[in-house]
């Protein structure tokens, strides 16, 4: 089975912090995501890794960054946390076969004080 | 732009009933689509997808059926169990989109009644 591990299940920082958050895939896939997911407004695309040192915005890329250093670890970074970005997290991975699913980890449940 | 929505938002069923849940979607160009489930605090969980030169698929328990016709996908969960309470939602996506785009509907709440 595809294990995405997350590497915090809860966080509280404060505005303006600095805030990492890791994820870890042991399935060699070439594909990562970082998610947020709020309540009505379902999942959405925060940035995309489809190789080492590759990276695309997603849909919602504005207060985040992202590094992919390794093939296994994509990481999230808000460079100053603020209260809008208290959300959920959820990190996938995903084969490059076309008909593929994204395989999810438990997530992260930020909150920005 | 697409679209993926559901018709219920709750659903609530006997225990040991079948369950059924709906998914429509707008996008003619979607071949291929994924239902997964959430339980509550916990990342959203595959459960089983199906391409679009598919009508039916089955696994464990669970029936996907996909009317291409209609646009509408569905999640059959046989004897349904008290485990099977979550939400359920779809994800689709499009051979005309970028690789990694997907879209989500925004989920059916399952529960079961003992």
């Amino acid at each position: 089975d595809v294990k995405v591990t997350q590497s915090s299940r809860y966080l509280v920082k404060r505005t303006g912090e600095k805030v990492f958050l890791e994820c870890v895939q042991d399935m060699d896939h070439e594909n990562m995501f970082w998610y947020r997911q709020d309540p009505g407004l379902g999942l959405r695309l925060i940035y995309f890794s489809y190789d080492v040192k590759m990276k695309e915005k997603g849909d919602i890329p504005e207060g985040y960054s992202v590094s992919r250093e390794k093939k296994e670890r994509f990481s999230l970074i808000l460079e100053s946390a603020s209260t809008n970005q208290t959300s959920m997290y959820l990190c996938a991975s995903r084969s490059f076969s076309y008909n593929s699913p994204l395989h999810f980890g438990n997530g992260t449940r930020l909150t920005v004080t | 732009g697409e679209s993926v929505g559901l018709h219920l938002p709750t659903l609530s069923v006997q225990e040991g009933d079948n369950s059924i849940i709906n998914c429509a979607y707008s996008n003619s160009a979607s071949d291929y689509f994924i239902w997964y489930k959430q339980e509550s605090g916990k990342g959203p969980q595959f459960i089983i997808d199906i391409r679009s030169n598919m009508d039916k698929r089955q696994g464990q328990r669970v029936t996907v059926l996909l009317n291409k016709t209609v646009k509408h996908l569905s999640l059959q969960i046989a004897a349904t169990q008290p485990g099977d309470s979550a939400v359920y939602f779809c994800a689709e996506h499009s051979r005309g989109d970028n690789f990694n785009k997907f879209y989500f509907g925004s989920g059916t709440k399952l529960n079961v009644k003992p």
